[in-house]
């Protein structure tokens, strides 16, 4: 059962276009989420997060969105650049996951993001 | 400032042979440690975390076990090791928060394993 999902295994972008990654969720007791990006061989690089409190969070060129309602979260990169290229996982946090608040995250497959110049 | 470490950075071994993957992190206190596997063309797979010394949870049953001999140390094993093995190993570490709050987890490097 997977409680994070990533719909679009690729997304190509025109250089200074708008990039918009897509991320869906099932379980309803999530409460934050976060969004990393990987380079091949390399550890994933935390980029942005937000809280269930909010439905929005900016942090210079990338923009976080998040609908509750319909489980539904995105992430907006404007402008998209080539170093932008990457896979983006999205990934969701449940705290009442556990007897103890360990912080497990689940992720989704990942976005293979191409941004042409 | 935090840092994470993880060695070594490529692996090749043979089947049946053993593992041990080291991660260890400076700069932080009593974190929570997890090792994930990204297998080809996948997402990533939470194999073990830690919430303190010596205390291990696995997520998913295999041919891998993990180990915290000290607060900032966390490795990876396997006594024989099969060709379903082979990954893109990952550590990371979060702050240790109460109950009822998360925080981000940051990762290391990555070690590429090739089971041949």
């Amino acid at each position: 059962d997977q409680q994070v999902k990533q719909n679009s295994p690729s997304l190509s972008v025109q250089e200074g276009r708008i990039s918009i990654l897509n991320c869906d969720y099932t379980n309803s007791m999530f409460d934050y989420f976060l969004w990393y990006k990987k380079y091949p061989a390399e550890g994933p690089t935390f980029l942005i997060s937000i809280s269930s409190i909010k439905d929005k969070n900016e942090d210079g060129r990338f923009t976080v969105f998040l609908n509750k309602s319909a489980k539904h979260l995105s992430l907006h990169i404007v402008p998209s650049q080539p170093g932008d290229s990457a896979v983006y996982f999205c990934a969701a946090s449940d705290p009442s996951a556990g007897g103890t608040s360990y912080g497990k995250l689940t992720f989704g497959q990942g976005t293979i993001l191409t941004v042409h110049p | 400032s935090q840092t994470i470490h993880q060695w070594p950075a490529t692996l090749v071994q043979p089947v049946g042979s053993p593992l041990s993957l080291e991660c260890t992190v400076e700069g932080t206190s009593n974190p929570n440690l997890y090792w994930y596997r990204q297998a080809a063309g996948r997402g990533l797979q939470l194999l073990f975390y830690s919430v303190g010394i010596g205390q291990i949870s696995s997520e998913v049953p295999q041919n891998l076990s993990a180990s915290r001999p000290q607060d900032r140390q966390f490795i990876l094993s396997s006594k024989k090791l099969l060709l379903s093995d082979s990954g893109f190993y990952l550590c990371a570490w979060s702050v240790w928060v109460l109950s009822g709050s998360t925080d981000t987890q940051y990762f290391g490097p990555g070690t590429r394993l090739t089971v041949l």
